[in-house]
């Protein structure tokens, strides 16, 4: 049973424009969400991240949602180049805990 | 990312045979982590370190034991490998309120 859902396996968005990232998780204890990108033959490397406490947080072309009503978060890529594609995976955390879930991850391909 | 390094890259072992995986960390992080990565299943966690020689299992830590005798250095065992163990192997560290950073990767093929 995961606890962590990416529920689309792939997703296609022209170069330039928004790619849109989704994760649902069950557990409500969770209060502290990862994203993290992955090019193949290597490690998955940190993007960003978002508490609880907020509802989104910025970093430059990236910008992750929180919908703790709804137990839902999303990666905005804005705007999409060719170099975003790679896999990518939602974590979630107790803020101060040692162990990390990781969802099964969306392989996102940018077309130019 | 965060000096670490997994060794080997890529193996090949017989069922049945012991496997150990290695992971080296220059950070001087406190916790270590072991990930195995299996299409479908994301990155699924087998054990963690919290300091030396302090482990605790993770959701997939059946066949697997780890020990950790330096801040260092976490070695990962396969006691006698399995084709259900072949799989992508990720170390990872981190400090207390940091992100994981991940190594390159281990390929391990049971045949």
């Amino acid at each position: 049973d995961q606890q962590v859902k990416q529920n689309s396996p792939s997703l296609s968005v022209q170069e330039g424009r928004i790619s849109i990232l989704n994760c649902d998780y069950t557990n409500s204890m969770f209060d502290y969400f990862l994203w993290y990108k992955k090019y193949p033959a290597e490690g998955p490397t940190f993007l960003i991240s978002i508490s609880s406490i907020k509802d989104k947080n910025e970093d430059g072309r990236f910008t992750v949602f929180l919908n703790k009503s709804a137990k839902h978060l999303s990666l905005h890529i804005v705007p999409s180049q060719p170099g975003d594609s790679a896999v990518y995976f939602c974590a979630a955390s107790f803020l101060g805990g040692q162990n990390f879930v990781f969802g099964p991850g969306t392989r996102l391909s940018v077309l130019p | 990312d965060a000096g670490i390094t997994q060794s080997p890259r890529h193996k090949v072992t017989e069922t049945g045979t012991p496997v150990t995986l290695r992971c080296h960390q220059t950070e001087n992080h406190r916790y270590m982590y072991w990930y195995r990565q299996d299409p479908g299943h994301g990155l699924r966690l087998i054990h963690y370190s919290y300091g030396v020689k302090d482990t605790d299992k993770g959701e997939v830590s059946d066949g697997y034991s780890v020990s950790r005798s330096k801040t260092e250095d976490f070695l990962l065992t396969l006691e006698s490998a399995t084709s259900s163990q072949t799989s992508v192997y990720f170390c990872a560290s981190r400090d207390r309120f940091s992100p994981l950073h991940f190594g390159n990767g281990t390929r391990l093929t049971v045949t």
